[in-house]
């Protein structure tokens, strides 16, 4: 069965600090990969997704990227934390070779102080 | 792009109540589906369910892909049920993505 892991769980770090968040999937092969972020007591908001390695789609432009080094892996990045980074980040993904039902890591808690 | 509401926002039910959940999509979907979020954060898969009527234990959901809207059913509420339920839609034309609703928030009381 598939299993997606996300670390850390819970992270708190000062403004203009760097930041790296990790999502790996297990048990599937050529996953679309997707990183949301949701704020205190709001909906989700999708940041980017990965159709393959090296492909990413940017949904907003904000202060952070991502990357998918790996087939399985999709990492999360910013140079530099604004206090406006502070949030829930949840990894998701979906099957590559036909797409329909999305499934949620544990998600990584962010406050940026 | 493809607009999703849900309501009610916000619904407190006594133990033991049914309720229905609504959501509304203002496009074609190919997929769609519900969570529940619980107190945790943790996002847990209800339905997958882009056209019919499924049922799992208490809860059931019901998908009118041609008028556009889907409920979702859940009966003899209990505590556990609380939280947040979210709709999530993938439009018809194979984006590989799903947009999300703004959610229900439930507060189930003993």
């Amino acid at each position: 069965s598939q299993t997606i892991h996300q670390w850390p769980a819970t992270l708190v770090q000062p403004v203009g600090s760097p930041l790296s968040l990790e999502c790996t999937v297990e048990g599937t092969s050529n996953p679309n990969l997707y990183w949301y972020r949701q704020a205190a007591g709001r909906g989700l908001q999708l940041l980017f997704y990965s159709v393959g390695i090296g492909q990413i789609s940017s949904e907003v432009p904000q202060n952070l990227s991502a990357s998918r080094p790996q087939d399985r892996q999709f990492i999360l990045s910013s140079k530099k934390l604004l206090l406006s980074d502070s949030g829930f980040y949840l990894c998701a993904w979906t099957s590559g070779n036909f797409f329909n039902e999305q499934f949620f890591g544990p998600g990584t808690r962010l406050t940026v102080l | 792009g493809i607009q999703v509401e849900q309501s009610p926002p916000d619904l407190i039910l006594q133990e033991g109540a049914n309720s229905t959940l609504r959501c509304n999509f203002s496009d074609s979907v190919n997929n769609l589906q519900w969570f529940h979020q619980n107190p945790w954060g943790q996002l847990i898969n209800l339905f997958y369910i882009p056209s019919g009527t499924k049922q799992n234990g208490r809860l059931s959901a019901t998908t009118v892909a041609t008028e556009r809207y889907s409920l979702l059913y859940i009966s003899s509420s209990q505590t556990t049920d609380s939280g947040v339920y979210f709709c999530a839609v993938e439009r018809n034309s194979g984006t590989y993505k799903y947009i999300f609703g703004t959610g229900t928030r439930l507060k189930v009381l003993a």
